[in-house]
């Protein structure tokens, strides 16, 4: 079964500290999206790439968070410094995205991340 | 912002009872798509269905059932004999599909309790 794999699956961390967190989009997928989930705001859309490149990350804050494609198979996304209010489940999803694809996203099962 | 508006926050319903949820998007493509997607108790975003904006038909799927209503811009989903199972989170979702254009908006969530 093909699936987008994200790690750590669990982080707790204290104020300050550098995150990173990893996701291997599915093998062939070319658009890759960083949702963040929080019971407040529900699900925010951070930042996506289509084929590695950023095509928006205008829901991330950019003094703190950074988000890259070293390569079609890893998508990072770090958080320095952290702070508790980014405390959230961070999802990461993939889609098969060639221009006029219609399809769905495939969801990673997050990882939840715990800044005290 | 082109929103998808999911207004009702909660619902509880008895199991064997059918429910629906309501989903309401704003878009200014002429393109575009909808989906709804579940997340159980575990939190996986598990994919329900998908539909684009040129099929209007509605669709059954077992005790799923979408009705999709362009003139009114609704996309709503119906569970019909709901079981314990069904309980969830339910994410309606909008993507712009002109020109490559693949960002996808999610609304608030409904979260469904079948009591038993």
């Amino acid at each position: 079964d093909a699936r987008v794999t994200q790690t750590p699956r669990d982080k707790v961390t204290e104020m300050g500290q550098e995150v990173t967190m990893r996701c291997q989009p599915i093998l062939g997928h070319n658009t890759v999206f960083w949702y963040r989930q929080t019971m407040m705001q529900g699900l925010e859309l951070l930042a996506y790439f289509r084929n590695r490149a950023p095509l928006d990350d205008s829901g991330m804050p950019k003094d703190r968070f950074s988000a890259e494609m070293p390569d079609a198979t890893l998508a990072t996304l770090k958080i320095q410094p952290s702070e508790p209010r980014d405390s959230a489940v961070y999802f990461c999803a993939s889609a098969a995205g060639l221009a006029g694809n219609t399809g769905e996203l495939f969801f990673g099962e997050g990882s939840r991340l715990t800044v005290l | 912002a082109q929103k998808v508006t999911q207004a009702q926050t909660e619902i509880s319903v008895v199991e064997k009872e059918d429910v629906t949820l309501d989903c309401v998007y704003e878009t200014r493509d002429t393109t575009y798509y909808l989906f709804w997607y579940k997340q159980p108790p575990s939190g996986e975003l598990v994919f329900l269905i998908r539909r684009n904006s040129f099929d209007e038909q509605n669709e059954i799927s077992g005790r799923y059932s979408w009705n999709f209503q362009k003139s009114t811009s609704s996309f709503n989903f119906t569970i019909t004999a709901s079981q314990v199972v069904d309980s969830a989170v339910y994410f309606c979702a909008r993507r712009g599909g002109s020109g490559g254009y693949q960002k996808v908006t999610f609304g608030t969530g409904t979260k469904l309790q079948v009591i038993p």
